[in-house]
This record gives structure tokens, C-alpha cells and sequence, in this order.
């Protein structure tokens, strides 16, 4: 069975740019979360999706957005990029929604902003 | 605002029992208490979670005291493949909040 796939990998993005970031859930897998890490802030929640419906969110700017499509694959856009948009960007798929169900992680989308 | 905390670093040998503790003590009623495993380029794996008192899998134990303001994973016997950094992952109850713990690097030596 194939693991979550993100893509790309790695990104170098300009400030003010726009970036969108792919993931491919496990089979079967309605649900998909996104998190950031970063060394000064570790790792951080920004939003669960499934059934193609946001259904949790962290504390992040309205920069941050998702959406889900039909195949639960998901994708993430920040919009306007700060130098301090640059992290690992990790998802992680479960077959149900909500942190009771165990996440498998992806290894993460490295974004660069310059 | 929630705050979980671990400590930074650990060290220990092969063979040995670790014992790593989050402090969550603002956890939320219903949170679940979910551990993690990190490896250097590479996504969080999941060890093991639970809401209260003891859950013990193949691979750890998880301790959690009836005030659950603070969880204790336990790996028994760890080998030098151990090294990773371990997070706790506290949420997923009544306000729906996910809060990571800072992060413990555990450096296993021969």
C-alpha cells in the first residue's frame, strides 16, 4: 500500500509570491491534515479536511487555505509569503476524521521563502 | 493558551528502558494524548495514544494519571535505531485544539 505522497518536495519561493502544495492520501483515506514545522515554533496544527469540508482549524492567518477534492487528496495555498512562511509543510492522512484515528505523515514539503 | 511541554533531550544506551514526560496541564476534557516518533527528513510516525490511565502496544507503554496533566511514554529496551526526536500531541477534544509538545531528542548510545 503506497504511503501519503507530497509534492513537491522542495520549493524556493520569492516574498510575496504564492505557493500551492499537493497531497496524496493513503488509499481509502477520507481525511487529510496539514501542519507546519519550523525550529522556533516546532510543529504546528493549520487544518483538517474531510469529506471535502474543512473540519478543524488552527491558529493560522486567512493566508493559509485548503480545500479537499472528491479523491480526498488535498491541497494547500499560501497566498502573499513571508520569510517566515518558510518550514516543512507536512500532511498527514486517517481513514476517519479527528485525532482518534491514527494520522500516517507524509515527509513533508520544504518551502524555501527568499 | 495551552502550552505542552517536553523536555529537550534525553540520552540513553542500548538495552535501556526511557522514560520521556509531556506536561499538559491545561488538557482539555475528551483530549486525546497521542505520541510520535521523528526521524530527520522524514514525517512523524505514530507510536501510541490514549486518554487515560495505561495503553501498552508492541512497541511502548503510555501512562497517563487520573488528573491527566501530564503523559509518560515508555520505550522498553531501546536499541540505537531509537534516536529520534519524540513528540506528544495533545487535542481532539472539546475545543477541538491540537497542541504539539516542544519535542524530546532522544540520542541512543551504543
Amino acid at each position: 500500500k503506497a504511503g501519503v505522497t507530497q509534492t513537491p518536495r522542495y520549493l524556493i519561493k520569492t516574498r510575496g509570491q504564492q505557493v500551492t502544495l499537493s497531497c496524496s492520501p493513503i488509499s481509502g483515506h477520507r481525511s487529510v491534515s496539514w501542519y507546519q514545522q519550523t525550529p522556533g515554533q516546532g510543529l504546528q496544527f493549520l487544518f483538517e479536511y474531510f469529506s471535502e469540508t474543512q473540519r478543524n482549524k488552527g491558529n493560522f492567518p486567512g493566508r493559509f487555505s485548503g480545500r479537499q477534492f472528491s479523491n480526498s487528496r488535498s491541497e494547500m495555498n499560501v497566498s502573499t509569503l513571508e520569510l517566515g512562511d518558510s518550514a516543512l509543510y507536512l500532511c498527514a492522512s486517517s481513514y476517519g476524521q479527528g485525532v482518534s484515528y491514527e494520522q500516517y505523515f507524509g515527509p513533508g514539503t520544504r518551502l524555501t521563502v527568499t | 493558551l495551552a502550552k505542552t511541554t517536553q523536555p529537550i533531550s534525553m540520552d540513553s544506551y542500548e538495552g535501556q528502558e526511557v522514560n520521556i514526560t509531556c506536561s499538559h496541564n491545561n488538557i482539555a476534557t475528551n483530549d486525546y494524548i497521542t505520541w510520535y516518533q521523528q526521524f530527520p527528513s522524514q514525517g512523524p510516525r505514530f507510536i501510541i495514544q490514549g486518554y487515560k490511565t495505561k495503553v501498552t502496544n508492541e512497541v511502548a507503554s503510555l501512562f497517563i494519571p487520573a488528573d491527566r496533566k501530564s503523559s509518560t511514554l515508555s520505550l522498553p529496551r531501546v536499541s540505537l535505531s531509537d534516536t529520534a526526536v519524540y513528540y506528544c500531541l495533545v487535542g481532539g477534544g472539546a475545543t477541538n485544539k491540537l497542541i504539539f509538545g516542544t519535542g524530546t531528542l532522544l540520542a541512543v548510545q551504543p
